[in-house]
């Protein structure tokens, strides 16, 4: 199975906006709800940001939201901070594998 | 808390075997699979197959299937990644994560393997 399709770059200035979107298939990202979203500093693990489209985990921030349709799900960030800058990733789960977009490098401006 | 604890840096040779381990706690160990995800460097995140430790039965992504082994010790709750003859193109850090109705939850630390003559 192919990679989900992740834009490469996205910026925005501080208190900006920003979507991320993440591209799969209807065998992946449009047939199941367990699509999540992982941040990742320089030299750091992943950490979970949002799982099964749009739920968020305790301790994460409520500028961070996520949404699907049809086969394409979407990372929103609100009210921009530097600290968001890092990579982002997106994932889909399907019965046979778990799949991970190319990742995308959010730049705060 | 649920925590995974993995091994440190490696620095082998072609050819040398390896094995990896990440250690689990705060939770039911044998309830949860562990997933195993490579990341060479400057590269993104890539799948490389999952592991029940209840019955350490395991699943691998096509691309690593025959190329990596996985394995678990339940009775002290860790999950280990093995190669038998490592390639340079096996440098990368190698991150485990606790896998919960389809997500993964908590990652360990990482443990960066580098493969070089």
């Amino acid at each position: 199975q192919s990679a989900l399709t992740q834009p490469a770059s996205v910026s925005g200035s501080p208190g900006q906006s920003i979507t991320i979107s993440c591209t799969g298939a209807s065998s992946d990202v449009g047939g199941y709800n367990h699509v999540s979203w992982y941040q990742q500093h320089p030299g750091k693990a992943p950490k979970l940001m949002i799982y099964d489209v749009s739920n968020r985990p305790s301790g994460v921030s409520t500028r961070f939201s996520g949404s699907k349709s049809g086969n394409t799900a979407s990372l929103t960030i609100s009210g921009l901070q530097a600290e968001d800058e890092a990579d982002y990733y997106c994932s889909s789960y399907t019965s046979s594998s778990t799949l991970f977009g190319g990742g995308t490098k959010l730049t705060v401006l | 808390e649920v925590q995974l604890v993995q091994s440190g840096a490696e620095v082998k040779k072609p050819g040398e075997s390896l094995k990896i381990s990440c250690k689990g706690s705060g939770y039911t160990f044998t309830n949860y699979w562990i997933g195993w995800v490579r990341q060479m460097p400057g590269k993104g995140l890539e799948w490389m197959g999952i592991i029940y430790p209840g019955d350490s039965d395991t699943k691998y992504s096509p691309s690593f299937q025959g190329q990596v082994s996985m394995s678990a010790d339940k009775s002290i709750s860790t999950a280990y990644l093995q190669w038998s003859s490592l390639k340079a193109s096996d440098t990368a850090m190698y991150y485990c994560a606790r896998r919960s109705g389809g997500i993964l939850v908590e990652w360990g630390q990482g443990t960066l393997v580098t493969v070089s003559s």
